[in-house]
């Protein structure tokens, strides 16, 4: 069965530095997303992206984060001048068409990031 | 603002046992409904999901009910294996692409 697979499984960087979260979607699927979960709370979206293009952003993705596809087949997340509250576990999804509208999401393992 | 909300944080149930997990939603323009299950360590992994115009719906050994004019949503696991155990989130999907998940359930199997 095919799966949405990230790197690193875990990830540690000290406070002010840039990070770069990798996904790799699953091949035929359209939407890509991110979303994080702080230790212990609930999965928050943050982005989606379709078309090379964001298409939809929470509040929590603002000017620190970006995501780019920088190719047929990752899809990354980059966080610049991290903050300790960035620690989190980061999760890559994929989905056929827009996963609000009745598409499946499938998720990634994730990745843990911890800034000290 | 409006959000998906969990009632109970942790559920123990005998395995074997029949096991219900509710959600409550206020979004009355909710339209779309899905129940993850999350293991320690793994991502959020896809158990059933349910769209407003049906109340119903049935997987394998799982069934999710949807009471619009309550605003409520649960997830009942048939006979509940080892396996079963894990966090449950209810998602709620409404014209956005994002999904809006609730806090959590997280569900205890006793031998």
């Amino acid at each position: 069965e095919p799966e949405v697979t990230q790197t690193p499984s875990h990830q540690v960087t000290q406070m002010g530095q840039e990070v770069i979260l990798r996904c790799v979607p699953i091949s035929n699927h359209l939407y890509f997303y991110w979303y994080r979960q702080i230790l212990g709370q609930k999965v928050e979206f943050l982005v989606s992206f379709y078309n090379n293009e964001i298409s939809e952003k929470s509040e929590i993705f603002d000017d620190q984060f970006s995501v780019e596809r920088p190719d047929g087949s990752n899809f990354t997340l980059k966080i610049r001048s991290t903050k300790l509250e960035d620690s989190a576990m980061y999760f890559c999804a994929s989905s056929e068409g827009a996963g609000g509208h009745y598409y499946e999401q499938y998720f990634g393992p994730g990745t843990r990031l911890t800034v000290t | 603002g409006e959000s998906v909300g969990l009632h109970l944080p942790t559920l123990s149930v005998q395995e074997g046992d029949n096991s219900i997990i509710n959600c409550a939603y206020s979004n009355s323009a909710s339209d779309y409904f899905i129940w993850y299950k999350q293991e320690s360590g793994k991502g959020p992994q896809f158990i059933i999901d349910i769209r407003s115009n049906m109340d119903k719906r049935q997987g394998q050994r799982v069934t999710v009910l949807l009471n619009k004019t309550v605003k409520h949503l649960s997830l009942q696991i048939a006979a509940t294996q080892p396996g079963d155990s894990a966090v449950y989130f209810c998602a709620e999907g409404g014209g956005a692409d994002g999904l809006t998940f609730g806090k959590g359930t997280h569900l205890i199997i006793q031998p």
